[in-house]
Parts: structure tokens; C-alpha cells; sequence
């Protein structure tokens, strides 16, 4: 079946310091979702990209989707203890989501 | 809009008991799901729904039940519990236009004893 796999599995960095996550997957997808999901909290959907080589920023965060819809990318810039959190690709494929298993990131002010 | 509603936030069974978490959305959204999340696991798919009277197993369906009676409620029963169903379960739903987006209950963190 479907695999997405997601790295690193934690990141720490200081506050002010980029962050990057990547996602693979297994087959191609015909979508691909990001998610938030704060310390104690439930995932909240950020994004979803649907294009081959799209490209969507939302603030100081950067989502790229690959050219062969396979893979992805969530790029922050200058973090913020706000940004706290592990961050969950999710991949759609024939009828379901598969998930990544997360990339887990700490600021450290 | 409350969205999605899940009950109980805390629960602790003995092994071998049966109960069951419910969900409810009011947004009018015809796909619902549940999820488990354990530790280094990410999220993984239990059941799903694209509607009243339609489920269908996900990835790790072994142990639980659903049903969909109405577009509203997607209860999960788990019909004799174990240790290893020891989780945080989450309820999604999505709209039929956008049936991959997620929205989540605030999950139910289940311990088995």
C-alpha cells in the first residue's frame, strides 16, 4: 500500500532559525496536506497542494509540492516559540489519506 | 458551528470491556473518519464513512466497529478492549468537495488496563 514517510523525526532549533520538513511517497499522489498539531492538541489542516511543482507560502511558511507529485516540503522561516508543534504531511492517493508520521519541532528561545 | 464534537475526552477501561466514542459534526459533511495516534506513529486510518449507511475499513480496522445512521454522528465501539488499543482517537470530517481536508474533533485519550 500507500507509504509517505516523513523527516526528520525531530527537529530543535533556536528561535530566529529556519526549519525544514520532507515528505515522500510512495506512489503519486494526487494531493498532498499539511497539518499543525500543537503539544496536547488535535491536527489542524494548513494547506493542501494539488499541482505538479506548486509552490504556496502562507506568511513566514513555504509548502512545495515536487514536479513528480511524489514529494513535498514545509520550510519555515525565522521561527517563533509559536511555531511549536508537530507538523504531519498527509498524502492522498486512490481514496484515502496516509500520514506521515510527523516531524516534531522545538524552538528554543 | 461547534464542527466536531468528540466524547469523552478521558476515558479508562479494564481489559475486556466494551464501549463506545462517539463523534458528531454540524457542518453537514458526507465523509467522516477515526483515527489513532500513538507515539512516533503519526495518524493512522481505523474506519471510514463517505456517508449515511456506507463504512469501510482503513488501515487498522481489527477491534472496532462503526456505523453511520444518520450524516451527523460516526460512533467508533470497541467491542472487548485491550492494552494495545490504548491510544489518542480522533474523529475527522470533510465535505464532498474537498473530501481529503481533515477537520478534527479535539480527540478522546483512551487507556486500557
Amino acid at each position: 500500500g500507500q507509504q509517505v514517510m516523513q523527516i526528520p523525526q525531530y527537529q530543535h532549533v533556536q528561535e530566529g532559525e529556519d526549519f525544514t520538513t520532507y515528505c515522500n511517497s510512495s506512489t503519486t499522489l494526487s494531493n498532498i496536506q499539511w497539518y499543525k498539531q500543537r503539544p496536547g492538541g488535535h491536527p489542524v489542516f494548513l494547506i493542501q497542494l494539488v499541482k505538479s511543482g506548486e509552490v504556496k507560502k502562507q506568511k513566514r511558511l513555504t509548502f512545495q509540492f515536487g514536479e513528480a507529485k511524489k514529494n513535498s516540503s514545509l520550510h519555515i522561516t525565522a521561527t517563533q516559540t509559536t511555531d511549536v508543534g508537530t507538523y504531519f504531511c498527509a498524502g492522498a492517493g486512490s481514496y484515502q489519506l496516509t500520514f506521515g508520521k510527523g516531524t516534531k519541532l522545538s524552538v528554543i528561545p | 458551528n461547534a464542527g466536531v464534537t468528540q466524547t469523552p475526552k478521558f476515558q479508562v477501561l479494564k481489559t475486556g470491556q466494551s464501549m463506545t466514542l462517539q463523534c458528531a459534526q454540524d457542518m453537514n459533511h458526507e465523509y467522516m473518519s477515526w483515527y489513532r495516534q500513538d507515539p512516533g506513529m503519526g495518524l493512522r486510518l481505523i474506519h471510514y464513512s463517505v456517508g449515511a449507511g456506507i463504512t469501510d475499513q482503513g488501515e487498522v480496522p481489527n477491534g472496532y466497529n462503526v456505523s453511520r445512521s444518520t450524516t451527523e454522528d460516526f460512533p467508533l465501539r470497541l467491542l472487548s478492549a485491550a492494552p494495545s488499543q490504548t491510544s489518542v482517537y480522533f474523529c475527522a470530517s470533510s465535505p464532498r468537495s474537498e473530501r481529503y481536508i481533515q477537520y478534527f474533533g479535539a480527540g478522546t485519550r483512551l487507556s486500557v488496563l
